[in-house]
């Protein structure tokens, strides 16, 4: 079945260590999107990448990295966790074009303690 | 992009039409209207979008006023698996970012 596949589902992380949340689509979306979402604040976007090579700071980047090696995968990379990166953290993709609707993946529950 | 306004929640017959109302006052021309809902511990989900005209899918409606400062989503035979949280987002089509902002939405309870 088509569509965004977020790995892992759920990851308790001790601070200070070093978490890639992986995710891929089979959609040959071109645009991919980073968003972590809190009770009371909505989903935020971290960062974005509006085509392979290319990648964009969204609201709330710090602390967080990513790389478009190519169509399909855009990891995202925490270098040194902490607590305050506690969040579940959704992938989505579109076809470009700002009109076009974002997909989501599942999430990822990720708890630093 | 513009702010949208929702009541918190909503509650629905199962079977009958849901109706959720969303407020975007200061809506620019350029800007479309786009809801998408969150069904608990899930991903949010894209429903519908529009720009000035009504719209209609296999999920849903969407009723846009003239003016564009308001639009309702219509479901028209809500089911108890269309409890979710409905979030009515604007965005401006030159967005560089694709960004979504996602206010509080509107928590939908479709009760039997």
């Amino acid at each position: 079945i088509a569509g965004i596949t977020q790995a892992p589902t759920s990851q308790i992380l001790a601070a200070g260590r070093r978490m890639t949340l992986r995710c891929t689509q089979d959609m040959r979306h071109n645009a991919m999107y980073w968003y972590r979402q809190d009770l009371g604040l909505g989903l935020r976007l971290i960062h974005y990448s509006n085509t392979a090579g290319t990648t964009g700071k969204g609201e709330v980047p710090d602390g967080y990295s990513v790389s478009r090696a190519n169509t399909d995968d855009f990891p995202l990379t925490l270098a040194s966790a902490v607590p305050s990166q506690t969040s579940v953290y959704f992938c989505a993709s579109s076809v470009t074009g700002n009109t076009q609707p974002q997909h989501f993946g599942d999430g990822t529950r990720l708890s630093i303690l | 992009d513009a702010k949208t306004t929702q009541p918190p929640s909503m509650d629905c017959a199962e079977g009958r039409a849901a109706n959720l109302p969303c407020n975007h006052s200061t809506i620019s021309g350029n800007e479309y209207v786009y809801w998408y809902r969150q069904i608990h511990s899930q991903g949010p989900q894209y429903i519908i979008h529009g720009l000035k005209n009504n719209e209609t899918n296999e999920m849903a409606s969407l009723i846009i006023t003239e003016d564009r400062k308001s639009s309702t989503l219509i479901l028209p035979h809500a089911t108890l698996r269309d409890t979710a949280v409905y979030y009515c987002i604007v965005r401006v089509e030159a967005s560089n970012t694709g960004k979504l902002i996602f206010g509080q939405g509107t928590t939908l309870q479709v009760k039997p």
